[in-house]
């Protein structure tokens, strides 16, 4: 079956750890996203990529860094330098670079640190 | 700049009642706009969309109009379950930015 997994569903992690949280499409699209999520409100831009080896800052890029080395996987670094790091993240995929057609979305990790 | 706006939560009804959840949005070009679907703890499903003016997405006895005139997209459902108790979000893009708008979501909460 086609889609989006992400890995882990719930990671915990201590103050100041870097963590790295893993998202990986089979559906041969060529943009990613990752979104960050807080309890009761909408989807926040982290970063977005069009093509391998590009990618862009959304709105909240400033402590999180991404990679985007294969087609199919876009993983996120949550760095020491996000203040508040805690949240549900969400990564996303579509299958043009335009952004004209809908995003597919993976389960989402839901991150704690401790 | 571009955005979407919906109405707050959480909506509460009770079972086979008509939902409405409004969406407008502001954009600068031409947008598409969906509505998603998110159920407790698990990531966003598409709903239904519509790409062009007066266009009808439909899935699932849900459907919303591409409404130009008044730059809105509202969700309707004529007879709502206890299954369809989520969290709905309108969203936006605009062709060629890649850049995708989602309003803040609106809980649905729907009692037996």
């Amino acid at each position: 079956d086609g889609g989006i997994t992400q890995s882990p569903k719930y990671l915990f992690r201590k103050e100041g750890q870097n963590v790295t949280l893993s998202c990986e499409q089979n559906l041969n699209h060529d943009a990613m996203y990752w979104y960050r999520q807080d309890p009761g409100q909408g989807l926040r831009l982290i970063y977005y990529s069009q093509i391998v080896n590009d990618f862009q800052k959304g709105d909240i890029a400033e402590g999180y860094s991404v990679s985007r080395e294969k087609k199919e996987s876009f993983p996120l670094t949550v760095t020491s330098a996000q203040k508040n790091p805690t949240a549900f993240y969400l990564c996303a995929s579509s299958i043009d670079r335009q952004g004209k057609t809908e995003q597919f979305f993976g389960p989402g990790t839901r991150l704690t640190v401790l | 700049g571009d955005s979407v706006t919906q109405m707050e939560g959480p909506v509460t009804l009770s079972e086979e009642a008509f939902l409405t959840i409004n969406c407008t949005y502001t954009a600068t070009g031409y947008p598409s706009l969906f509505w998603y679907v998110q159920y407790p703890g698990e990531g966003l499903q598409l709903l239904l969309k519509a790409t062009k003016a007066d266009d009808k997405g439909s899935n699932k006895g849900f459907e919303a109009t591409y409404r130009k005139e008044t730059t809105s997209f509202h969700l309707e459902k004529g007879s709502v379950q206890v299954s369809d108790s989520a969290v709905y979000f309108c969203a936006l893009t605009i062709y060629n930015f890649n850049k995708f708008y989602f309003g803040s979501g609106t809980k649905l909460n729907v009692k037996p």
